[in-house]
């Protein structure tokens, strides 16, 4: 079973682009989740998608949205962007939230590096 | 509001002895699900190990083993006979149970390295 998919791996823009990143599920998951990973600010969740509805986000600014498609293929998007979002962006996703023991696995990332 | 602590920035340990990486925990949630992490430096996330808040055995995996201490609010992963391979960062995520969501709440990380 393949895993969780993130496409690019690694990204270069300047300030002011936007950028448009995606995440491939695991076969038959249906919710996905986006975290942004920095050294000063750490692992932080951005937003969560269950059947192409967002059913969670994080304290981020509104130049971060997302989306997730009928397949559960999701894409975030961030618009103009600045220096600070320079990170790198984990995508997971998992089978059932309703369990207690639901894990999450995790794409390898993108990183993306803002010029 | 939920947290979790990782004190150690850093540890060292010599192949195959055994470390405990620390992990306490703060939340109001009454049900919450603990996970840890590995992410190598190709930058995966890697479960390793669950327990729950509810279970009354410390969860194991293979070498992985979860010292769970619920009045302490602690979550400590042990890793037996540690392998060269186990250098990485390590993650405590807590998951609240409350309600219908996947949000994990990362701790900032333990950096293990193994030394021959």
């Amino acid at each position: 079973k393949a895993g969780v998919t993130q496409t690019p791996r690694y990204l270069i823009k300047t300030r002011g682009q936007q950028v448009t990143l995606s995440c491939s599920p695991i076969s038959g998951h249906r919710s996905v989740s986006w975290y942004q990973q920095t050294p000063g600010q750490g692992l932080q969740f951005l937003f969560e998608y269950f059947s192409e509805t967002q059913r969670n986000k994080g304290n981020f600014p509104g130049r971060f949205s997302g989306r997730q498609f009928s397949n559960s293929r999701s894409e975030m998007n961030v618009s103009t962007l600045e220096l600070g979002d320079s990170a790198l962006y984990l995508c997971a996703s998992s089978a059932d939230t309703s369990l207690a023991k639901n894990i999450q696995y995790f794409g390898a990332g993108t990183r993306l590096s803002v010029l | 509001a939920q947290k979790i602590t990782q004190t150690q920035p850093g540890m060292f340990v010599q192949e195959k002895e055994a470390v405990t990486l620390d992990c306490t925990y703060d939340t109001s949630d009454p049900s919450y699900g603990l996970f840890w992490y590995k992410q190598p430096s190709s930058g995966e996330m890697i479960f390793l190990i669950y327990q729950g808040s509810y279970d009354q055995q410390n969860a194991t995996e293979g070498r992985y083993s979860l010292n769970f201490q619920k009045a302490r609010k602690s979550a400590n992963l042990v890793i037996s006979a540690s392998q060269l391979g186990d250098s990485a960062m390590y993650f405590c995520a807590m998951r609240g149970l409350s309600y219908n969501t996947d949000k994990l709440i990362f701790g900032t990380g333990t950096r293990l390295q193994v030394f021959p």
